[in-house]
Formats: C-alpha cells, sequence, structure tokens
C-alpha cells in the first residue's frame, strides 16, 4: 500500500524558515496531486496547500509546496515563522490503485 | 461562505452503530465538482480517510473499513451520513466531514468535527 512519511517534528525560530517532507513508498509521487493540512491544537484541521502548490484564499504566500520526482517526495515551505504557525501539518494524496486517500504521518512544527 | 457541521451521538456502545450526518450550509451538495467525505483522528493519533460520496451516490471507501462502512447522500436536505457498524474501542475518534476537491483529489474546507466514544 502507497504510504507517506513525514518527519515527527521539526523546530525553528521566529522570521526563519522550515521545510517539512513528505516521502512516497513506492510509485511516482507526481501520479496525483499532494495536499497540505495544517492542524492547530484542538481544531479542525485546515487546508493551506491544494494541488501541489495553490494556495487557497486566505492563507499567506509565506506557506508555498512543491513536488520533487527524483527524490518521490513534496515539500512544504513555511518562510517567516510565526507563533500562530505552531501546528501539525499533514500531507495528503491518493492512491490510485485501490481508490485510498492516503494521509502523511503527520509533522508537528514548534516556533521557539 | 461554505460551512459543514457533523451531528449525531457523542457515545456509541461496542457492537453498535456509529451514525453521523454531515450538514451542509451556504452552498449546495449538487456538484459535478465536488465530493464529500469522512475522515477521523484517534486520540493523539493522525488523519485517516473514511470515505466520500458524490451528489449521485456514488461512493469510495478506504479499503481496510469498507466491510463497515456506508455513506449516504439526501440531496433534498443538502447532508450526507456515515453509518459504522460493529465499532470497538479502537473506533473512538474526533469524526470530520469535509468537501473533497474532485480535481485533486483532496479537501478544501472541513467541519468543526465531533467526538465519538465507544464505551458501555
Amino acid at each position: 500500500n502507497f504510504m507517506l512519511t513525514q518527519p515527527h517534528s521539526v523546530s525553528e525560530s521566529p522570521g526563519k524558515t522550515v521545510t517539512i517532507s513528505c516521502a512516497g513508498s513506492s510509485g511516482s509521487i507526481a501520479s496525483n496531486y499532494v495536499q497540505w493540512y495544517q492542524q492547530r491544537p484542538g481544531s479542525a484541521p485546515t487546508t493551506v496547500i491544494y494541488g501541489n502548490y495553490e494556495r487557497p484564499s486566505g492563507v499567506p504566500d509565506r506557506f508555498s509546496g512543491s513536488i520533487d520526482s527524483s527524490s518521490n517526495s513534496a515539500s512544504l515551505v513555511i518562510s517567516g515563522l510565526k507563533t500562530e504557525d505552531e501546528a501539525d501539518y499533514y500531507c495528503q494524496s491518493y492512491d490510485s490503485s485501490n481508490h485510498n486517500y492516503v494521509f502523511g504521518t503527520g509533522t508537528k512544527v514548534t516556533v521557539l | 461562505q461554505l460551512q459543514l457541521q457533523e451531528s449525531g451521538p457523542g457515545l456509541v456502545k461496542p457492537s453498535e452503530t456509529l451514525s453521523l450526518t454531515c450538514t451542509v450550509s451556504g452552498g449546495s451538495i449538487i456538484s459535478s465538482s465536488f465530493y464529500w467525505g469522512w475522515i477521523r483522528q484517534p486520540p493523539g493519533k493522525g488523519l485517516e480517510w473514511i470515505g466520500s460520496i458524490y451528489y449521485d451516490g456514488s461512493t469510495f471507501y478506504n479499503p481496510s473499513l469498507k466491510s463497515r462502512v456506508t455513506i449516504s447522500v439526501d440531496t433534498s436536505k443538502n447532508h450526507f451520513s456515515l453509518n459504522l457498524r460493529s465499532v470497538t474501542a479502537a473506533d473512538t475518534a474526533v469524526y470530520y466531514c469535509a468537501r473533497v476537491m474532485a480535481a485533486v483529489v483532496g479537501m478544501d474546507v472541513w467541519g468543526q468535527g465531533t467526538t465519538v466514544a465507544v464505551a458501555s
């Protein structure tokens, strides 16, 4: 089964940049779109990136997404870190072989 | 502005059926561009997709839950529902409904979630 693996946690100081990776277990991650969701403590997830790199309205351009076919991975970059960015982040894609939506393992971002 | 609201019992007994409804407001559930989905999150754990439905009733389920899950839609009431049969303590979770963008197969609008505990 297709799986998405993320680092358990990352931390950085305010104003700095963090990159969260999302590695596909098999096949080509570029075969289907990748989304990224932010989940603050005690709240529902919200979408920060869809379609690999598109931002929903209201999401600041400090958030950016990309795909790297050579490493079969996706990345979420958060620049100019703010304390409000402290949250869990999940990548998500689709496994066409069994019509299954797959979530990544999740990454906790701590803003020091 | 589109909003989704989950409703249903917060406590279900083991072996019984968990039933939740997601009411869509601020927009129609009838759309060729979107599916409607259920996702859950056990305490302290990550997100798990349960299944999705199109307004015409077409469904897609997580293979690991498929034998116990039924998702249905009522376009006249602008809502869709989840039934999960034969529940155990492992089904205790926060259950979210969400709108799914068909073009990218990903969620764009989420409900606030509802906590369901399975206990006797």
